[in-house]
């Protein structure tokens, strides 16, 4: 099975534009959820999508959005681009490990490098 | 807040050694805890714990969950300068945070040879 594919892997954009980040999952997995990672803050939570649905959401800006198509793919976008907003963006792609309790494994994409100048 | 704190913060050690690796959690809910290693890339699952599988074990590496202390050890034997890494934890709570995982700051393991 393929892996979670991310695109684009670098990207370089100026303050004040905006950006799109786009996220393949393994196939067959319904949930993806995207993560921030910054050497100052770690890996921190943004959203979750299920089903075209956002099921969870992190303590982000409303710049930070997102969204999933019927077929899983899931795109987040950052509006106003701010110099901290420099940072890996992480897309994983989760499976439902065990049914009855809801637990899934995530499994990450290669993630894209933004880099705001 | 539900707060995830890894021990130690960075450890260098030499090939053949044995490291165990901490992971603590304060949650009002539980549902799983994962491990995963990072290279220069992504996070790579290394295994998942919940409350009817508390313990694990792929080849060198092995973890346990303690759920009355509420956390977690990585234990990784006879190191090799491949295991060289940042090694995550998270929790996933339980509600409907589902596809939503907490991390700690991770543990920077530096294998000598």
């Amino acid at each position: 099975k393929a892996g979670v594919t991310q695109t684009p892997r670098y990207l370089i954009k100026t303050r004040g534009q905006q950006v799109t980040l786009s996220c393949s999952p393994i196939s067959g997995h319904r949930s993806v959820s995207w993560y921030q990672q910054t050497p100052g803050q770690g890996l921190q939570f943004l959203f979750e999508y299920f089903s075209e649905t956002q099921r969870n959401k992190g303590n982000f800006p409303g710049r930070f959005s997102g969204r999933q198509f019927s077929n899983s793919r899931s795109e987040m976008n950052v509006s106003t681009l701010e110099l901290g907003d420099s940072a890996l963006y992480l897309c994983a792609s989760s499976r439902l490990a065990v049914t009855t309790k809801g637990i899934y494994e995530q499994y990450f994409g290669p993630g894209t490098r933004l880099t705001v100048t | 807040e539900d707060k995830v704190v890894q021990s130690p913060l960075s450890l260098v050690v030499h090939e053949g050694d044995t490291v165990t690796l901490n992971c603590s959690y304060e949650v009002t809910n539980f549902r799983s805890l994962l491990w995963y290693k990072q290279e220069k890339k992504a996070p790579t699952f290394l295994f998942m714990l919940t409350s009817s599988g508390i313990e694990k074990k792929s080849g060198r590496l092995s973890s346990i969950l303690d759920k009355k202390e509420l956390s977690s050890i990585l234990n990784i034997t006879a190191t090799q300068t491949g295991d060289s890494a940042i090694y995550l934890c998270a929790y996933n709570a339980g509600g409907t945070s589902y596809g939503k995982l907490t991390f700690g700051q991770g543990t920077i393991l530096t294998v000598h040879p």
